[in-house]
């Protein structure tokens, strides 16, 4: 079965390091979204992303982050300078256009520890 | 803007015991609600989604959630609990597939032999 998947599973970074977040969405999908999960706190959305471009964007996706699809299979999530509070799970999602009611498929995330 | 409230970080049931997991969610518009689990070291797996057709819905490893709109309530049920239900569920509702999941903060669930 096809599925998200999601490199690295764990990044250790300095606090105003940069990091980027790999992700993989399935083959066919073509709305791609970014969520994170800060220890024992919801998950939140930061990012949707289609057709080459932010169809949305949270409150958190502040100028310190950027996304790109450099080719046709990576979906990436850049922090241009880590702060402490970036510590958090950060899950990939992805979805087809198959019709409003289509599933979010999550990637296992990647756990981005800043010191 | 919507929100989804769950019960209880953490319950624990026996094995063979029915799981009951709660989920009340506010919304402004007709919601679209989904449980998804998540096992250790793994994503976020779908359970099951209500997108305004049945009100009791059922999903994968014999769980079922009904939607209760007079409740506002979305609760995750099985009649049986295996060993192999332990893990993280999360609620979560949306405006339509389109829009941004908002999800619950989690219920950790724990079945005792």
């Amino acid at each position: 079965e096809p599925e998200v998947t999601q490199t690295p599973s764990h990044q250790v970074t300095q606090m105003g390091q940069e990091v980027i977040l790999r992700c993989v969405p399935i083959s066919n999908h073509l709305y791609f979204y970014w969520y994170r999960q800060i220890l024992g706190q919801k998950v939140e959305f930061l990012v949707s992303f289609y057709n080459n471009e932010i169809s949305e964007k949270s409150e958190i996706f502040d100028d310190q982050f950027s996304v790109e699809r450099p080719d046709g299979s990576n979906f990436t999530l850049k922090i241009r300078s880590t702060k402490l509070e970036d510590s958090a799970m950060y899950f990939c999602a992805s979805r087809t256009r198959e019709g409003s009611t289509d599933t979010q498929y999550f990637g296992p995330g990647t756990r981005l520890t800043v010191l | 803007a919507q929100s989804v409230t769950q019960l209880g970080s953490h319950v624990s049931v026996s094995e063979g015991a029915l799981v009951l997991l709660r989920c009340n969610y506010s919304s402004s518009v007709p919601p679209y609600l989904f449980w998804y689990v998540q096992y250790p070291n793994q994503g976020l797996q779908l359970l099951l989604k209500y997108t305004s057709a049945a009100t009791l819905v059922k999903g994968i490893n014999g769980f079922e959630a009904e939607f209760k709109k007079s409740e506002t309530s979305f609760h995750l049920t099985k009649p049986s609990a295996h060993m192999s239900d332990a893990a993280e569920y999360f609620c979560a509702v949306s405006n339509s597939g389109n829009t941004p999941l908002v999800f619950g903060k989690g219920t950790r669930l724990s079945v005792i032999a």
